[in-house]
Parts: structure tokens; C-alpha cells; sequence
């Protein structure tokens, strides 16, 4: 079944480290997205990719950096520079103006 | 830019009809989606209205008005599995210009 996935499902780390979350699409979708969503708020944009090796900064890419070098993937990673780092990620890919498809989320907690 | 308005909580009757209201203000609108998310799940698409009117599918029906800036979820015949956030979106030309309300938590009562 073609879908999106994302591992891990939560995720620990200490004040200070990187971390990279990962993002699989088999649905032979051109573009990726990362958002990121905080209790009680909507779904805020990090980064999102069109094509391979192309990428943009969303509304809130301060603290993440991404890579596209495969159509499949679209890994997202938290740098210590991101001052709350704390939250549910969420991976997306689409096809032209298509309905956004989701993963499953990477809940992260940093302390 | 694009901001988009709607309840933070509602609370309905099983068996009943709940409307969902969203309004946004927006450059370069294109169009308004709907995207329903169980606690701590992958939020999946509802329905799309790109033109004025009523969008029906199933016990769900979106509706959009361009001159109010205004459209709304309609779900019927509401079930206990229907308790979950919703989201409208509002996008431009190519799903990367999606921005998402902050979501309204849908809880269904015996």
C-alpha cells in the first residue's frame, strides 16, 4: 500500500544534540512537507520541497534544516539552535494542488 | 499571507448535526479544504470547496462563500468516532501554499 511513513514514533533527546526525523513516501509524490503542530494549534509549515535537490523555508524554518536528495525522502533535522524543540512533527507529500497525504507524526521531547 | 479563524471546541449530541465555521483572510486564495485529526493521529483530507457552493460527500458537507471569506463543515448523523480535531486550510496555488486554522476539537456526547 502506497503511504507515508515516519519513524520514529516518539522520539527523546537532551537539550543541545541534533536530531533527524525521517520521512518515507512511496507515493511517488514531487513534493515533501514538515509541519509542526503545538497542543490546542493548528499545523505551522517548517520546510517543504517541490522537486528533488529544491527546497523553502515555511513560516517557521528558524532551528530546522532539511535535505531532498531522493524523491522518497525528506528527513527533517532539529538543530539545538531551535529554542522549543518540543513537539508533534508532521510529514506531508502532495501532487500539485491533490489533498495533502500524512504520516503518523514523530513526537519529540527534548529536556 | 493567510490567517484563518475558527472555534476551539464544540460539543454535540450523537445523532445530531454539528456545523464547523471558518473564516479567513487571505492573498491569492484558492480554495478551502478540511482535514479531520484523531488525538495524537495523521490528520486525512475531508473534502475541498474551490468554487462557491456546497460540497457534499457522505454524512460530511463543506460549504464556501468567497465574498464573506466565510465557509463551514457540516457533519450529520454525527457517531462517537467523529470526536476529533478539524481543520480548514486555506490554499494558494499548489498545496505548499496550505495554512492551516488552529483546529476545532469536536466532542460527541451520548
Amino acid at each position: 500500500d502506497g503511504g507515508i511513513t515516519q519513524s520514529p514514533k516518539y522520539l527523546f533527546r537532551k537539550e543541545g544534540q541534533n536530531v533527524t526525523l525521517s520521512c518515507e513516501q512511496n507515493l511517488n509524490h514531487d513534493a515533501m512537507y514538515w509541519y509542526r503542530q503545538d497542543p490546542g494549534q493548528g499545523l505551522r509549515l517548517i520546510y517543504y520541497s517541490q522537486i528533488v535537490n529544491d527546497f523553502q523555508k515555511g513560516d517557521i524554518a528558524e532551528g530546522y534544516s532539511v535535505s531532498r536528495e531522493k524523491k522518497e525522502s525528506f528527513p527533517l533535522t532539529v538543530t539545538s539552535a531551535q529554542k522549543n524543540p518540543t513537539a508533534f512533527y508532521l510529514c506531508a507529500s502532495g501532487q500539485g494542488n491533490s489533498p495533502l497525504h500524512f504520516g503518523n507524526g514523530t513526537r519529540l521531547t527534548v529536556t | 499571507g493567510q490567517s484563518l479563524e475558527q472555534p476551539s471546541e464544540v460539543t454535540a449530541v450523537e445523532g445530531a448535526i454539528v456545523q464547523i465555521n471558518c473564516t479567513y483572510q487571505t492573498s491569492g486564495f484558492y480554495g478551502l479544504s478540511w482535514y479531520q485529526q484523531h488525538d495524537g493521529g495523521a490528520p486525512t483530507f475531508l473534502s475541498y470547496n474551490g468554487l462557491d457552493g456546497l460540497e457534499e460527500t457522505g454524512r460530511f458537507s463543506s460549504f464556501l462563500s468567497r465574498s464573506d471569506s466565510y465557509g463551514y463543515l457540516l457533519l450529520q448523523e454525527l457517531q462517537m468516532k467523529d470526536s476529533a480535531s478539524y481543520f480548514c486550510a486555506a490554499g494558494g496555488a499548489g498545496s505548499y501554499q496550505l495554512t492551516f486554522g488552529k483546529g476545532t476539537k469536536l466532542s460527541v456526547i451520548p
